[in-house]
């Protein structure tokens, strides 16, 4: 079965603050994808990233770095120099291709992680 | 470019109605799945369509159905209506061979009183 952990439910910086935003998953696929959502109040999730299990390469795109260990089964999120924007609902997500055919069929959740940016 | 467009916004309902929610992809994409997100928790997989077909489905019960369209469209079907229905059911496109993930549509907010 698969399972994704988001260890913090609530973060609060203020702004400038450089935050991360902790995931550890489980799986027994060998083929995965992690992903990482942003939610804002309108209720849509944005996509903000798709790594690989065979990609461990970590990300950088403006303020936004991803970090992916595959020893640790984690995948962390780190915002530098926080925004007001930031604030929002982060969701770290796990999933693979299935028997029915699909790229990445379920995708399985975390709890999600509120985070608060202040002025 | 439009992106998932899911209807109604939001939706009111008593104890044992029947509700169905309609859901366009992304223009372009080919398979669409649902998911339900109660308050404060992580979306929870409900079931995928692809050609017509339930390719794989989540942990629900059989009082939740669905259907893809020709056009690629969708619909929920969630019969009995109970209180813990209650949660903002999302939409999300993709391709079947994709390499960008999901698409998500901005939910249909449903209320079962």
């Amino acid at each position: 079965a698969q399972k994704v952990t988001q260890a913090q439910t609530e973060i609060s910086v203020v702004e400038k603050e450089d935050v991360t935003l902790d995931c550890v998953y489980e799986t027994r696929d060998t083929t995965y994808y992690l992903f990482w959502y942003k939610q804002p109040p309108s209720g849509e999730l944005v996509f903000l990233i798709r790594r690989n299990s065979f990609d461990e390469q970590n990300e950088i795109s403006g303020r936004y770095s991803w970090n992916f260990q595959k020893s640790t089964s984690s995948f962390n999120f780190t915002i530098t120099a926080s925004q007001v924007v930031d604030s929002a609902v982060y969701f770290c997500a796990l999933g693979a291709p299935n028997a029915g055919g699909t790229s990445y069929g379920k995708l399985t959740f975390g709890q999600g992680t509120i985070l608060t940016v202040h002025p | 470019d439009a992106g998932v467009t899911q209807s109604p916004t939001h939706l009111i309902k008593t104890r044992g109605q029947q509700v169905t929610l309609r859901c366009s992809p992304k223009s372009g994409h080919d398979t669409v799945s649902w998911y339900q997100q109660a308050l404060g928790q992580g979306p929870q997989f409900i079931f995928q369509y692809y050609e017509e077909e339930e390719r794989q489905r989540g942990n629900f019960p059989d009082r939740f159905s669905g259907h893809q369209f020709p056009n690629y469209s969708s619909e929920l079907n969630v019969n009995a209506l109970l209180l813990g229905d209650s949660a903002l059911y999302l939409c999300a496109s993709s391709l079947v061979v994709g390499t960008h993930g999901y698409t998500f549509g901005s939910g249909t907010r449903l209320t079962v009183v």
